[in-house]
């Protein structure tokens, strides 16, 4: 099945600053990849998600990347603001119908320094 | 819209037990998936259910079941609970499948005793 690889665990940046979170994955035939952030005590909600057919996308101040040959995906938060510490969480799918569900990375927490 | 729901949000069993979790998906989605959420295996896939059919399931074992009703409520039912089920069982709801944004509901806090 999928495994999913997120690092680092813990991400610690100034306010203002950006905060970049990578993502490997093994299962070639994987072709959709969320983020989730959870805040403390809450649920994980999207916050940006990417198709295999697209190499980057962009929210706002956060953006996603993906290599496909690589088989690696990166979060990119600019300006970073006190309300984005939280945990966020990396997934990948088959879209195909594979056994697996959403396959999550183990999550970083973000924390954001004033 | 509504939100996904789960009940109850709080539960503590004791070892041997069973237990019965329920979630209400968004009005119109179709599928509900179950995942449980520890603080050393972080996310994981339990199953997924689309229009009362199990699709996919997770590498959990067999004491895991859950069932999927008409209207989309689904119910999740661990037999013979383990110190090790402790956890938040969270269900997410789609339109159509997983492989779409996924909505997740607050979860229930299982503690096992």
């Amino acid at each position: 099945g999928e495994n999913v690889e997120q690092h680092p665990s813990t991400l610690s940046v100034q306010e203002g600053d950006s905060a970049v979170i990578k993502c490997t994955y093994s299962d070639s035939a994987s072709n959709y990849f969320p983020w989730y952030k959870q805040e403390l005590g809450k649920r994980p909600q999207l916050i940006i998600d990417i198709r295999s057919n697209v190499g980057e996308k962009k929210d706002q101040r956060i953006a996603v990347t993906l290599n496909k040959t690589a088989k690696h995906f990166s979060l990119h938060i600019t300006e970073t603001q006190p309300e984005d510490s939280a945990v966020y969480f990396c997934a990948a799918s088959n879209s195909g119908g594979g056994a697996d569900g959403l396959t999550f990375g183990k999550g970083t927490h973000l924390i954001i320094q004033p | 819209k509504a939100g996904v729901t789960q009940t109850p949000r709080y539960l503590i069993k004791t070892r041997g037990q069973q237990v019965t979790l329920s979630c209400s998906p968004i009005s119109g989605h179709r599928s509900v998936s179950w995942y449980q959420q520890t603080p050393g295996q972080g996310l994981q896939f339990l199953f997924e259910y689309f229009s009362e059919t199990q699709r996919n399931k997770g590498n959990f074992p067999g004491r895991f079941s859950g069932r999927q009703f008409s209207n989309s409520r689904s119910e999740m039912n661990v037999s013979t609970l383990e110190l090790g089920d402790s956890a938040l069982y969270l269900c997410a709801s789609s339109p159509l499948n997983s492989y779409n944004e996924q909505f997740f509901g607050p979860g229930t806090r299982l503690t096992v005793l």
